[in-house]
Formats: structure tokens, sequence, C-alpha cells
């Protein structure tokens, strides 16, 4: 059964860079799109990017210019950077798979999520 | 981007009830039209995908109808475990969007 399991910094300080790393286990990085989704209580769940693992990318063009979505296939791990955070940026970080079948995709399964919080 | 809007945004419901939950879609998006459950300090899971695919395990009280700009999830025995909030997500094309959510609440 695949789990996903987020983690890294859970304080950032305002316009400095956000990281995180999810690490994957029960299924190999090598298929699959891997994705960055957050969530706060005024805008709901927004959609980040995604990592295919040959690398290719996809972005939310509203935060395109300050995010970066990696993978590190020798370590089942995927990662997310972005830059310039500021107190909108404070949300619960999920990574999720992207499962397809016949055109159609979704997220499943996701990371019990990591609280970020944008404060000097 | 594809705006996506829910009603209604709370429902108060009692154990064995039908409930319907509904979602458009401010273009159609055919019937790439996911729906999740969300409990309290935990992750979304998928319930339904493409719109009226039941995700394996999900319980067959679950279930998913539309196409285009118009969806509806319908739980058609509500059980003590499905209190909870409800999301729908457009798969459609990027960036893939959610709706605010449905709040479930027990009457």
């Amino acid at each position: 059964q695949v789990q996903l399991q987020e983690s890294g910094p859970g304080l950032v300080k305002p316009s400095e860079t956000l990281s995180l790393t999810c690490t994957v286990s029960g299924d190999s990085i090598n298929s699959y799109s891997w994705s960055w989704i957050r969530q706060t209580p005024g805008r709901g769940l927004e959609w980040i990017g995604y990592i295919f693992y040959s690398g290719s990318t996809d972005y939310d063009p509203s935060l395109k210019s300050r995010v970066t979505i990696s993978v590190d296939t020798s370590k089942n791990q995927f990662s997310l950077k972005m830059t310039s955070v500021t107190d909108a940026d404070t949300a619960v970080y999920y990574c999720a798979r992207e499962g397809r079948n016949s055109g159609y995709d979704w997220f499943d399964p996701w990371g019990q999520g990591t609280l970020v919080t944008v404060s000097s | 981007d594809i705006q996506m809007t829910q009603s209604p945004s709370s429902l108060s419901a009692s154990v064995g009830d039908r409930v319907s939950i509904t979602c458009r879609a401010s273009q159609s998006i055919s019937n790439y039209l996911n729906w999740y459950q969300q409990k309290p300090g935990q992750a979304p899971i998928l319930l339904i995908y493409a719109a009226s695919s039941l995700q394996s395990g999900v319980p067959s009280r679950f279930s998913g109808s539309g196409s285009g700009t118009n969806f509806t999830l319908t739980i058609s025995s509500l059980q003590p475990e499905d209190f909870a909030t409800y999301y729908c997500q457009q798969s459609y094309n990027t960036p893939s969007t959610f709706g605010r959510g449905t709040k479930l609440e027990i009457k």
C-alpha cells in the first residue's frame, strides 16, 4: 500500500524559501505524476504543481515564478521549493500521487499534510 | 482557471438520510470531475473519479453523476462515519481546481 509522508520545517521567515520533501513508500516513484497541494481556511485547496518521474513539471501559473518541484528517484522522494514566501503562504501542505486511467486523473493517496507557518 | 462552485456550503442530516451535494463548473469539463472526503485533521481521500467511477474500497452508498458543468455526489444512506467535508475537483485542465467544500453535519 503506497504511503506518502511530508517533511520539512514548520516555520519559515517571510521572504525566505520554503522547502518540503515527500517520501514515497510502498511504490516506486518511477511511475505516475506526483503533486503538491496546499490548504488554507481562506482559500481552500490549491494545487501547486506536479512532477512526472521523468522530471517534466507543470505549475499553477500564479505560483510558477516562485515554485520548483524536483524528484530524486534514488531516494523515492520529490520536493517542493517556494521562494519569497509571505504570510499568504501559511498553509497545510500535502503531497499526493496522481492516479491515471484512460485519460482521467485524480489525487490518491495523499500524505497526512504538514503545517507550514510563515512568520518572523 | 476553471471555477468550481459547490452547494450547499453546509448541510445538516441524520443517520440513514439520503443526501446530495452539487458541484458546478464555470465551463464544460466533460466528466473530468473527482470527489473527495476530508475529516478534521486528516488528508482528503478519493471517493469518486471521472464523475461516476467509485474508487476501490469506497462503500457503494456513495455515487456520483453528471457531465458538462453540473455534477452530483449522492450518499444513499448516511452512516455516522460519513459526517465530514466533501470537495469536488476538476481534472479537465491545469491548473486543477477544487470547490470550496460542503460540510456535512449531524442534525
